[in-house]
């Protein structure tokens, strides 16, 4: 079972808006994390939060996180053509990742 | 560069065949693990080893044995290989005394026939 959803599964913007994007979960977590999937290859780790954190930056990036509601989101502001990939929550729990299903995000010129 | 090597990057096996995927990791990380991503599901893990001499189970171990050979090598055997067993494979690591994200490689893509 997936600890992790997020929502929506696909969004498609142009270059310079903003992209947004939810994940829920279901446990307890020691923290939160996002990871980016190029197409074809690996995860490369973006941010993450801890448990007693509600907010976080780095760089264009923005992270929230409600553990009362058991949700984050993932800002990233001024999108580029670069930032096309799929995004995916991962909820770390006593050492082990699981991670949500991700969402497909294609940013056009 | 440091990171995450796996091997192979490509595989087809015919159903029951033996195989192992090798991932090696040069950032004297203590812990490794080994996912299987699906169309649609995300990452699962199927093993995790916390540090060298130690290896449990995740979500999804059937069908499939680790080794970890040395604090730098995390090796994933597929005795008899199903189709079932088609999928992407990743292997992470991840430094200790944390919290701190995991470093993947990658990926070994497996079709089984």
């Amino acid at each position: 079972s997936q600890q992790g959803e997020e929502d929506p599964q696909a969004l498609s913007i142009q270059e310079g808006e903003n992209a947004t994007m939810n994940c829920s979960y279901k446990t307890s977590i020691n923290n939160l994390q996002w990871y980016r999937q190029n197409s074809g290859r690996g995860l490369v780790h973006l941010i993450l939060i801890r448990s007693n954190e509600r907010e976080k930056h780095s760089g264009r990036l923005r992270v929230t996180l409600d553990t009362s509601k058991k949700s984050s989101s993932l800002l990233i502001t001024a999108s580029r053509a670069a930032d096309t990939a799929s995004y995916f929550c991962a909820t770390d729990s006593w050492g082990k990742l699981q991670f949500g299903a991700g969402t497909q995000v294609v940013v056009t010129p | 560069n440091a990171g995450v090597t796996q091997t192979p990057k490509f595989q087809v096996l015919k159903t029951g065949q033996s195989m192992t995927l090798q991932c090696a990791q040069d950032m004297n990380h203590n812990s490794m693990y080994w996912y299987r991503q699906d169309p649609g599901m995300g990452l699962r893990l199927i093993y995790y080893s916390a540090s060298e001499g130690t290896t449990d189970k995740g979500e999804v171990p059937n069908g499939y044995n680790v080794s970890r050979l040395n604090k730098r090598e995390f090796s994933l055997r597929l005795e008899s290989a199903a189709p079932s067993q088609t999928s992407v494979y990743f292997c992470a690591s991840r430094a200790t005394g944390g919290p701190y994200g995991y470093t993947f490689g990658s990926g070994t893509r497996l079709t089984v026939v």
